[in-house]
Order: structure tokens, then C-alpha cells, then sequence
């Protein structure tokens, strides 16, 4: 079965860092786009990373220089270290797959559960 | 950075048919995807590539894109259609980026 398991979210003073986990299972991690989503408390979606099949990365604005995505090929792992954490960052991440290996504007096909970040002192 | 705007809220009731508009800038030159996100739920994908349907996804889902709006229409609506809907594209301005949508919530009547 094609899934996505997050894990590592918790409670995090401002100013700190947290790494969230992605195990994936049923597929290859490092052969798709992956990417990170979250969604504030009563909020809309909101795109935060991706790490293309080759291992180029890009991050929203509202992250960069603070969020950094990352794999373990060896662990079919994708992850999501976050830094210099701000209260606007409390949301739930979400891990999720691009369904098309080749073609990067494809939709988001498999999500994961979602794990809660509370950056709050 | 490019800009996605839908109706906060569409009511209909059951049986009805329910449009929901997904606003951009010659959006009908993207490929749009449209989400379904239920309360405690991860989203899952409804519509793909403006007007496909995934596997399992009823026939009662469809979607067009043409200029300047997409749309998600549900026919014949049921109460298990109550939820939120999300489009999304992806945008490649200063770098690439997916955007999506400010978010539509459906009640059924």
C-alpha cells in the first residue's frame, strides 16, 4: 500500500527548532516530487517545500532561510527541519507526493496523515 | 506571486448541483487540481488536470478551466459531499511554487 507516516511534531518555544519525518511506504521517495504542506489552526492550505526526483529544492517565502527539506534515500525518508520557529508557523504538516514522476505541475496524489506544530512559549 | 480566489462559502441542497469558481490570471492556461477536505482530515484529490477523476472518485465530480476561471461542479450533491474544496496550480514566477486556493466551504442543506 502506497502511505505516507509523519511524525516529529510537539510544542516548540519561538525561536526554536523542530524536524519532522516522512516515512513513506509502497513507493520510492526519492523517484517522485515530494513536498510539505501545512494548514494553520481553522486556515487554508498552504504550500511550504518540494525536493524534485533530482534533488533540487525550493521553499515558499514565508520559510526560506529558516525551513530546509531533505531525504534519506536509504530510509525512503523525506524531511523537514525547521528553524528560528515563529508562532505563525503553528500549523499541521502535511507530507505529500506529486502523482507524476516526469511532470512537476501534476496534482498532489497521496497525503499523509499530518503531524501538529505549536511553536508557543 | 500568483493569486487564487474562491466563494468562502456555497450552500445547496441535497439532490441540487453545487459550482465552485476558482479565480487567477489566465488560470485556463494551467492545469488546476481540486481537493476535498473533510473536518480532522488530510485533503484528498478530487479532480486532476482541470477535468480528471482519480479512481474512486464518483462521476458526480467534474471540473472545466477556461480563461480566467476554473470551476468544480458536483452534481446530484449528498451529505457526504459537506466539506471543503481547495483548488490548486502550480506557478513558476521568481521560482516554482504550488498555490492553492483560499478555500470553499460546501454545506448541504
Amino acid at each position: 500500500e502506497v502511505q505516507l507516516v509523519e511524525s516529529g511534531g510537539g510544542l516548540v518555544q519561538p525561536g526554536g527548532s523542530l524536524r519532522l519525518s516522512c516515512a513513506a511506504s509502497g513507493f520510492t521517495v526519492s523517484n517522485n516530487y515530494m513536498n510539505w504542506v501545512r494548514q494553520a489552526p481553522g486556515k487554508g492550505l498552504e504550500w511550504v517545500s518540494v525536493i524534485y526526483s533530482g534533488g533540487t529544492t525550493y521553499h515558499a517565502d514565508s520559510v526560506k532561510g529558516r525551513f530546509t527539506i531533505s531525504r534519506d534515500i536509504s530510509r525512503n525518508t523525506l524531511y523537514l527541519q525547521m528553524n528560528s520557529l515563529r508562532a505563525e508557523d503553528t500549523a499541521v504538516y502535511y507530507c505529500v507526493r506529486v502523482g507524476d514522476l516526469v511532470v512537476v505541475r501534476s496534482a498532489f496524489d497521496i497525503w499523509g496523515q499530518g503531524t501538529m506544530v505549536t511553536v508557543s512559549s | 506571486s500568483y493569486v487564487l480566489t474562491q466563494p468562502p462559502s456555497v450552500s445547496v441542497a441535497p439532490g441540487q448541483t453545487a459550482r465552485i469558481t476558482c479565480g487567477g490570471n489566465n488560470i485556463g492556461s494551467k492545469s488546476v487540481h481540486w481537493y476535498q477536505q473533510k473536518p480532522g482530515q488530510a485533503p484528498v484529490l478530487v479532480v486532476y488536470d482541470d477535468s480528471d477523476r482519480p479512481s474512486g472518485i464518483p462521476e458526480r465530480f467534474s471540473g472545466s478551466n477556461s480563461g480566467n476561471t476554473a470551476t468544480l461542479t458536483i452534481s446530484r450533491v449528498e451529505a457526504g459531499d459537506e466539506a471543503d474544496y481547495y483548488c490548486q496550480v502550480w506557478h513558476s514566477s521568481s521560482g516554482p511554487s504550488y498555490v492553492f486556493g483560499t478555500g470553499t466551504k460546501v454545506t448541504v442543506l
